[in-house]
């Protein structure tokens, strides 16, 4: 079964600063996809970013860029020169190939920029 | 542009009364999902949509009854919820694509339910 890990309840990052949010997952399908969303107070859902497993390149999106190392089995959100309006909760998500299969969220990682 | 709506942002209701959520994308999706989210948590799927059919029903209690009108449109029929049935309501949608590892949900903002 899928699962995904996010280890980090919660981050500080100073404003302009890089920050690096945490996401591992674990599945046997040779075939997935995983996916970033930011979720501020308003609750909204934010899609962010996308990485399949057979892409050879890391997926970047503006400031966004994952660093994904698939021996590992882990898919980390970087976020550079981190803006106020970056705080918000991130969640990592994954789903396999294949028809009918669900999205499956990790924990989330609430992030706090500093001015 | 890629928009899901979903109307009221916030429903106050009481265990008696009978409410609907809904929710709609002009995006040319065929799929589309209703998910329950508590504080602080994940989204927890509730149901999916694909071509106007339910295709996944998470054994979600029959208070909650979806509907599909089209491919645009889905609504949550809430009837006779409990306190505990308070929380965000989220709706999505994606394109469908056969092998769904690469298929994209993007929600909607939500409606925030409170059941007194």
């Amino acid at each position: 079964a899928q699962k995904i890990t996010q280890t980090q309840p919660g981050m500080f990052v100073q404003e302009k600063e890089a920050v690096t949010l945490d996401c591992t997952y674990d599945t046997s399908d040779p075939s997935y996809g995983l996916f970033w969303y930011k979720q501020p107070s308003s609750g909204e859902m934010i899609f962010l970013i996308y990485q399949g497993s057979y892409d050879q390149q890391n997926a970047t999106e503006g400031r966004y860029s994952l660093n994904f190392q698939k021996a590992r089995k882990s898919a980390n959100l970087v976020i550079s020169a981190s803006q106020l309006g970056d705080s918000a909760m991130y969640f990592c998500a994954m789903r396999e190939g294949g028809y009918g299969n669900k999205l499956v969220f990790g924990a989330g990682t609430i992030l706090r920029v500093k001015s | 542009d890629t928009e899901v709506t979903q109307t009221p942002k916030h429903l106050v209701m009481g265990m008696t009364n009978k409410k609907s959520l809904k929710c709609e994308q002009h995006m040319g999706h065929r799929a589309m999902y209703w998910y329950k989210q508590k504080a602080k948590k994940p989204p927890e799927l509730m149901f999916v949509y694909s071509y106007e059919k339910l295709s996944i029903n998470e054994s979600v209690p029959s208070r909650f009854s979806p509907e599909c009108p089209n491919s645009s449109l889905l609504n949550l029929h809430l009837h006779a919820l409990q306190p505990e049935d308070s929380a965000l309501y989220l709706c999505a949608s994606s394109q469908d694509r056969v092998g769904g590892r690469t298929d994209t949900q993007y929600f909607g903002p939500g409606t925030r339910l409170t059941v007194l």
